[in-house]
């Protein structure tokens, strides 16, 4: 089973449309949670971190679900500059800040 | 100016070639990192250092070594390359306090190894 496991997608929304990807983690030892953002042939940039009782930044919430060991990530009203690969991260179970990333959910949004 | 550079961007070589990829940032941080890319695998952590004087291996280091010669620089090399080494190859860093688990990648560089 891998550590961090998403839905790879693709997702594909109309421009105004809510979405969410979940993602899950076997390590119930891991510490910290992240959603990242890859846009294609580019490199990874941190779009938020995740807490525990979950958080908001703009159109985007992330929330945690320690019991199932899942994390999701949902967009709202969303925009073509959206479009992207959502990268789910966890940080590995006592062990710092090494991060282990899922293979990634893609967004496609449509005009 | 780019905070984590790489170089090179794109690289063609052949089997069993040494090379050796570049890293260097700006960001004035302690904690260095090299991943590599592959389509539907995700990034996966070759070596890492905490300081100068520290290097650690990753989930995938069999092949590779790295050589952290100053706090801003670290570097990969490949000894024989190998036709399943061909990836995207990341760098990152990141820095001590409350952020820590942010890390910040360079650009990347793409190498086929042929």
């Amino acid at each position: 089973r891998k550590e961090v496991e998403q839905d790879p997608g693709p997702f594909n929304v109309p421009e105004g449309a809510t979405v969410a990807f979940n993602c899950t983690y076997s390590n119930s030892a891991s510490q910290s949670f992240f959603w990242y953002r890859q846009d294609c042939r580019k490199e990874p940039k941190l779009l938020m971190s995740v807490y525990s009782s979950g958080n908001e930044d703009g159109r985007f919430t992330a929330q945690l679900n320690r019991a199932s060991q899942y994390i999701s990530l949902l967009i709202r009203d969303s925009k073509l500059s959206d479009s992207a690969t959502y990268l789910c991260v966890v940080t590995v179970g006592g062990s710092g800040d090494k991060l282990t990333f899922g293979t990634g959910t893609r967004l496609a949004v449509r005009p | 100016d780019a905070d984590v550079t790489q170089t090179p961007r794109n690289r063609i070589t052949k089997t069993g070639k040494r090379i050796m990829l570049e890293c260097s940032q700006t960001k004035g941080h302690d904690r260095m990192y090299w991943y590599r890319q592959d389509p539907g695998l995700g990034l996966q952590l070759i070596y890492y250092s905490f300081d100068v004087k520290d290097i650690n291996k990753g989930e995938i280091s069999d092949g590779y070594s790295v050589s952290r010669q100053a706090q801003a620089k670290f570097s990969l090399s490949l000894e024989s390359a190998i036709p399943n080494q061909t990836a995207l190859y990341f760098c990152a860093t990141s820095g001590g306090g409350s952020s820590y688990n942010e890390q910040f990648f360079g650009p990347g560089t793409r190498l086929t190894v042929l």
